[in-house]
C-alpha cells in the first residue's frame, strides 16, 4: 500500500536525451510536487499543482515541464538532459496546499525518489 | 542571506542522550516549521511540525520555536542509534502555501 509512489527508481542516462519520471499517490490528496536533491543533500522545490493546476513553479529551466494528468499523477518530462541535472528527485503529496486554520494540510508525504544519473 | 540555516554537523552523540538540533530561519513572516528525518538512501519523513511559539512535544521528540529570535529547535530525548539519521529544517513563508523551503540538514550520529 505505497502512499506515494515514483518510477523508475533509478534512471541513468546520456546527455541530450529526453526522459520521464512518473508520480502516483494513492492518499487522496490534492496537491502533489516535485523537489530535487543534489548530491549535498539540499531538498529544493521545483514546481506543485493543486487539483493539475500549476500552484508553484520555481526558476527552473525550461527543459523540466510537469504534467498532471488528474490530481493523483504528477510526471515530469525532462528534455536535453545536462550533467547538471543528475540528482535524486522526489516527488511528495499533500491534502492541500496548507493554510493556518487546517494545519494538517501542510503535512507533505514523499516518494521514495528517482535517482537521476547523467553521463 | 540563507533561507534557512542550520549547523551541517555531524552532530555526535551517545545513546541516551538528549541531541539538540537548531535551525534559523531569515523571513519573519513565515508561520509554519517543519522537521524531517532522512535517512541514507531513503526519502524525507515528517516527524514534527509546529506553528506556535514554544515547545510541542511528541514521544522523545520535542520541537521549539522563537519567532521573535526566528529560531526553530528539535531535542532528541533518550536518543537511539535508530535515531541517526539528516534532520531537515523546513519553513513555510506564508507567501505561496505548500512551498518548503529547506535547510542543508544536519546529520545526526548515535553511538551505543
Amino acid at each position: 500500500d505505497t502512499a506515494v509512489s515514483q518510477t523508475p527508481k533509478y534512471l541513468v542516462t546520456q546527455m541530450g536525451n529526453d526522459k520521464s519520471i512518473k508520480c502516483e499517490q494513492n492518499l487522496g490528496h490534492d496537491t502533489m510536487y516535485w523537489y530535487k536533491q543534489d548530491s549535498k543533500k539540499f531538498l529544493k522545490i521545483m514546481f506543485s499543482y493543486n487539483n493539475k493546476e500549476l500552484i508553484i513553479n520555481e526558476t527552473v529551466p525550461n527543459r523540466f515541464s510537469p504534467k498532471s494528468p488528474d490530481k493523483a499523477h504528477l510526471n515530469l518530462h525532462i528534455n536535453s538532459l545536462e550533467l547538471g541535472d543528475s540528482a535524486v528527485y522526489f516527488c511528495a503529496s499533500s491534502q492541500g496546499s496548507g493554510t493556518v486554520d487546517h494545519p494538517s494540510s501542510y503535512e507533505q508525504y514523499f516518494g521514495p525518489g528517482t535517482r537521476l544519473t547523467v553521463t | 542571506q540563507k533561507e534557512v540555516e542550520q549547523n551541517s554537523g555531524p552532530l555526535s552523540v551517545p545513546e541516551g542522550a538528549i541531541a539538540s538540533l537548531n535551525c534559523t530561519y531569515s523571513d519573519r513572516g513565515s508561520q509554519s516549521f517543519f522537521w524531517y528525518r532522512q535517512y541514507s538512501g531513503k526519502s524525507p519523513e515528517l516527524i514534527m511540525f509546529i506553528y506556535s511559539n514554544g515547545d510541542k512535544e511528541d514521544g522523545r521528540f520535542t520541537a521549539q520555536l522563537n519567532k521573535a529570535s526566528q529560531y526553530v529547535s528539535l531535542l532528541i530525548r533518550d536518543s537511539q542509534p535508530s535515531d541517526s539519521a539528516t534532520y531537515l529544517c523546513a519553513v513555510d513563508r506564508g507567501s505561496t502555501l505548500g512551498r518548503l523551503y529547506f535547510g542543508r540538514g544536519t546529520q545526526l550520529t548515535v553511538w551505543p
